[in-house]
């Protein structure tokens, strides 16, 4: 069976203080992994992606995350938060050659000054 | 990069009428499309997966005759929520996956379409 879970829903962070994202998963095959963001009334944007190659995935403004087989986590990671990074994020599993996407809960950011 | 567009961005109707979302793949051509709904403050729930000139797959619980699914060509697949009601009004998000895409199962989404039924 397939499913992830977001053990936050909700994170705290001040403005250039580091954020971090929990996720694990659960995957019955090799998983592609994906960290999405939302922003309030918008699409989903691609944050990263794990498909297998490198575990350490940088995706774009700044994120990435570290895939660890052992521990089944896709934590997401950024060194400095800044304002803009408030928003909804969506930690997603897709086992490889299954047409689903499983999605957590989500995790929503928020940025004080 | 892959590029997915929804009309409307929001609609608003009376309770019975129907009402039709379009997603489109701008820069690509996808076999595939999802719709999801998106309730507030909770995650994307899969309604449908979309193939291009076949029916769409649904997931348990949904209402095909309730939420019609056109996928008519490789850019273009719609939504059309027919006989709406104030429960049907949700966030619509669709997807599309670029072709070849089958084994990551990366999905592109749209900015979603705000249904609003009185």
């Amino acid at each position: 069976a397939q499913s992830v879970t977001q053990l936050d829903s909700h994170v705290s962070v001040s403005e250039g203080t580091p954020v971090l994202l929990r996720c694990n998963y659960s995957s019955s095959y090799s998983p592609s992994l994906f960290w999405y963001v939302q922003h309030p009334n918008k699409g989903l944007q691609l944050l990263l992606k794990y498909t297998s190659a490198a575990t350490l995935v940088k995706g774009i403004n700044g994120f990435e995350a570290e895939f660890k087989k052992s521990e089944t986590s896709f934590h997401l990671t950024k060194p400095s938060a800044h304002m803009s990074d408030a928003a909804e994020y969506f930690c997603v599993v897709s086992p490889w050659g299954f047409q689903k996407l499983v999605f957590g809960t989500g995790t929503r950011l928020l940025v004080s000054p | 990069g892959a590029v997915v567009s929804q009309h409307p961005s929001w609609v608003i109707c009376k309770s019975g009428t129907s009402v039709k979302i379009e997603c489109r793949s701008l820069d690509f051509q996808a076999t595939t499309m999802f719709w999801y709904r998106q309730f507030p403050k909770q995650s994307l729930m899969l309604m449908a997966t979309s193939n291009e000139g076949s029916k769409a797959t649904y997931e348990q619980g949904v209402e095909k005759d309730k939420f019609l699914i056109n996928h008519a060509s490789l850019t273009l697949s719609t939504l059309t929520v027919t006989s709406a009601h104030p429960e049907d009004s949700s966030f619509y998000i669709c997807s599309a996956r670029v072709p070849g895409g089958q084994i990551y199962n990366e999905q592109f989404f749209g900015p979603g379409t705000r249904l609003t039924v009185l």
